[in-house]
């Protein structure tokens, strides 16, 4: 399967735990993206990879959630100190070219839970 | 601030008869339009697409039309199959952004009965 592959796919933890979720993308992709989707909601954005270099954050992503890209490859989501309101789907996507308008493939998510 | 409007939170339609599912929106900076499909429990899967120097893109059975002096955009599906049944998500995005993030609309569930 040559997707976007998201790990794990669902986590529950207790508040005040941190958490961190892994997205490989596409392979040669070199954009990448972390989207948040609530019940009732579209995906909403959170932050944007252009290889390794994390180039917009919403103001979604509080001081809590931090995200990185190391060598330009996977990216993992950490959030810490964890909120019930934290709960959602965490979606990644990628794709493949920097200055022309494409779509952007998107993983099967990892879904959050907070008790 | 809901950039990206989806008005019907949901659709029914009949196998084999025609769904139009619609889309306003209010950033007149937006010049790249999408449609996605999204199953429960998976991820958005891209459908179709268009560029705002086009009114029409079709692909097999979806046709998605824009009209930008109304910021308004519609998916047509014909004909419609039980397999459509699902959310279906518009987003739109800037070209000549940093990101070309999406702004989603907050969906629309499609219903084909048989």
């Amino acid at each position: 399967d040559t997707g976007v592959s998201q790990d794990p796919r669902h986590k529950i933890t207790k508040r005040g735990q941190n958490v961190t979720f892994r997205c490989d993308p596409i392979s040669e992709h070199n954009r990448l993206y972390w989207y948040r989707q609530t019940l009732g909601q579209g995906p909403e954005f959170l932050t944007y990879f252009q290889n390794e270099a994390q180039l917009e954050k919403s103001r979604l992503l509080s001081d809590r959630f931090s995200a990185e890209r190391p060598k330009g490859s996977f990216s993992t989501l950490e959030i810490q100190r964890t909120e019930q309101g934290d709960s959602a789907m965490y979606l990644c996507a990628s794709s493949p070219r920097v200055g022309l308008n494409t779509e952007a493939f998107f993983g099967q998510g990892t879904r959050l839970t907070v008790v | 601030d809901q950039q990206v409007k989806q008005n019907s939170p949901s659709l029914s339609v009949q196998e084999g008869r025609i769904s139009i599912l619609n889309c306003d929106y209010t950033n007149s900076m937006f010049d790249y339009f999408l449609w996605y499909k999204k199953y429960p429990a998976e991820g958005p899967t891209f459908l179709i697409s268009i560029s705002s120097i086009k009114d029409k893109n079709e692909d097999g059975r979806f046709t998605v039309f824009l009209n930008k002096s109304a910021k308004h955009l519609s998916l047509h599906i014909v004909p419609s199959q039980p397999g459509d049944s699902a959310v279906y998500f518009c987003a739109a995005s800037v070209y000549g952004g940093a990101t070309n993030k999406l702004i989603f609309g907050t969906g629309t569930l499609l219903a084909v009965q048989p």
